[in-house]
């Protein structure tokens, strides 16, 4: 079946500590994105890959990185410099012309 | 920038009714797209329906359509004969045509439908 996983489901980690979210595609999508999404509010749009070893912030990329080494994975780095690590992250892939999206199971991080 | 706006955080219906989900939009973008995506409590995001802002036509799925004013910059969401798997969040968002492929969401609206 073609589709998105991102592991794991639920992750905890403790302050100060960085952590790498899985995000990856079987779709042959070109591009891929990192969603992040709070309570009561929308998604918000962390990074972006249009293409192999090329990705760009969106709007809320401080305190994260990324990296595109593999067309099938676009994994996300929540470094310690983010301030509210505590949120559902969602990743998505689709076409180079972007306009459907489809969204993987996202995973819950909790930093306490 | 763009914003979408949700202004309805909550609404609920009976089973087999018809409802009405509201969504403004702004944008100074004339080519843009319009989407409903629906979450349901596994928190997976669905595509419900797509709408180009080129077309006059609203866009119809099934049960689900849309009532696009361009003019107004207003975008509708309507479920008809509304069935319990339609409980969930429904996000309404855009996105402009060409450059960055960014969807911007609005704050969504949590749709129950009751037995």
């Amino acid at each position: 079946d073609g589709g998105i996983t991102q592991s794991p489901k639920y992750l905890f980690r403790k302050e100060g500590q960085n952590v790498t979210l899985s995000c990856e595609q079987n779709l042959n999508h070109d591009a891929m994105y990192w969603y992040r999404q709070d309570p009561g509010q929308g998604l918000r749009l962390i990074y972006y890959s249009q293409i192999v070893n090329d990705f760009q912030k969106g709007d809320i990329a401080e305190g994260y990185s990324v990296s595109r080494e593999k067309k099938e994975s676009f994994p996300l780095t929540v470094t310690s410099a983010q301030k509210n690590p505590t949120a559902f992250y969602l990743c998505a892939s689709s076409n180079r012309d972007g306009y459907e999206q489809y969204f993987g199971p996202g995973t819950r991080l909790t930093v306490t | 920038a763009q914003t979408v706006t949700q202004s309805q955080p909550e609404m609920s219906v009976q089973e087999a009714e018809t409802v009405t989900l509201s969504c403004t939009y702004d944008t100074s973008e004339n080519n843009y797209y319009l989407f409903w995506y629906k979450q349901p409590p596994s928190r997976q995001m669905i595509l419900v329906i797509r709408q180009e802002a080129y077309k006059q036509q609203n866009a119809t799925e099934n049960r689900f359509s849309v009532n696009f004013q361009k003019a107004a910059k207003s975008f509708s969401l309507k479920i008809s004969d509304s069935q319990l798997g339609d409980t969930a969040m429904y996000f309404c968002a855009f996105m402009k045509v060409g450059g960055a492929q960014k969807l911007v969401f609005g704050q969504g609206t949590r749709l129950t439908i009751n037995p």
